[in-house]
């Protein structure tokens, strides 16, 4: 089935420890996104990519690096600079960013800082 | 950045209710989208709106893209229980990738 798959679902990380999210699409998208959510925050952007080798700041970059090395895969590192990391990480993806905008989004990586 | 206001923030309705939420922007969009997100899930599409005074339905939702395009607005009819979950509106707008609202929380009582 075509869809985008991100992994893991739960994921536990020490203070001070960086940790990388996944996230693989197989609808042939150009473009994906890294999407924080916080209760009553909304989707907030972190990083989003048009084209593989290029990605683009979001609202929230701080803390957060990406890349983006294959059309199908999009992985988020969450660093020890970011400072409140405990959210829930949902990934996106879409034709285009101008254009054909509707983005299909993943199930979620929900991280927590013990 | 761009920002979406969303409307009203929660909803606590009877089973058989119609429903309605809105989004209003300061700027204009090019395009209006409106999602639902289950409880443990990702958002799923709703529906898609691409045209000022465009009014598409999927079922029973109905959405309209505002004449001004600056708002856009979200109607269930007839609720049922699995309408439950929250309801985002996302805009986009020249080289900006999609904004979403902050969302629009839906309690059905049966």
């Amino acid at each position: 089935d075509g869809g985008i798959t991100q992994s893991p679902k739960y994921l536990f990380r020490k203070e001070g420890q960086n940790v990388t999210l996944s996230c693989e699409q197989n609808l042939n998208h150009d473009a994906m996104y890294w999407y924080r959510q916080d209760p009553g925050q909304g989707l907030r952007l972190i990083y989003y990519s048009q084209i593989v080798n290029d990605f683009q700041k979001g609202d929230i970059a701080e803390g957060y690096s990406v890349s983006r090395e294959k059309k199908e895969s999009f992985p988020l590192t969450v660093t020890s600079a970011q400072k409140n990391p405990t959210a829930l990480y949902l990934c996106a993806s879409s034709k285009g960013i101008h254009m054909n905008t509707e983005a299909f989004f993943g199930q979620g990586t929900r991280l927590t800082v013990v | 950045g761009q920002q979406l206001n969303q409307s009203p923030q929660s909803m606590f309705i009877q089973e058989g209710e119609d429903v309605s939420m809105n989004c209003t922007s300061s700027s204009i969009f090019n395009t209006w989208l409106w999602y639902k997100q289950d409880p443990g899930e990702g958002p799923v599409l709703l529906i898609a709106l691409y045209k000022a005074g465009e009014l598409t339905s999927n079922g029973r939702l109905t959405a309209q893209f505002g004449i001004t395009r600056k708002d856009s607005f979200l109607n269930i009819s007839a609720s049922i229980p699995s309408d439950v979950g929250i309801y985002f509106c996302a805009g986009q707008s020249g080289n900006t990738p999609l904004v979403f609202g902050k969302g629009t929380r839906l309690s059905v009582i049966a």
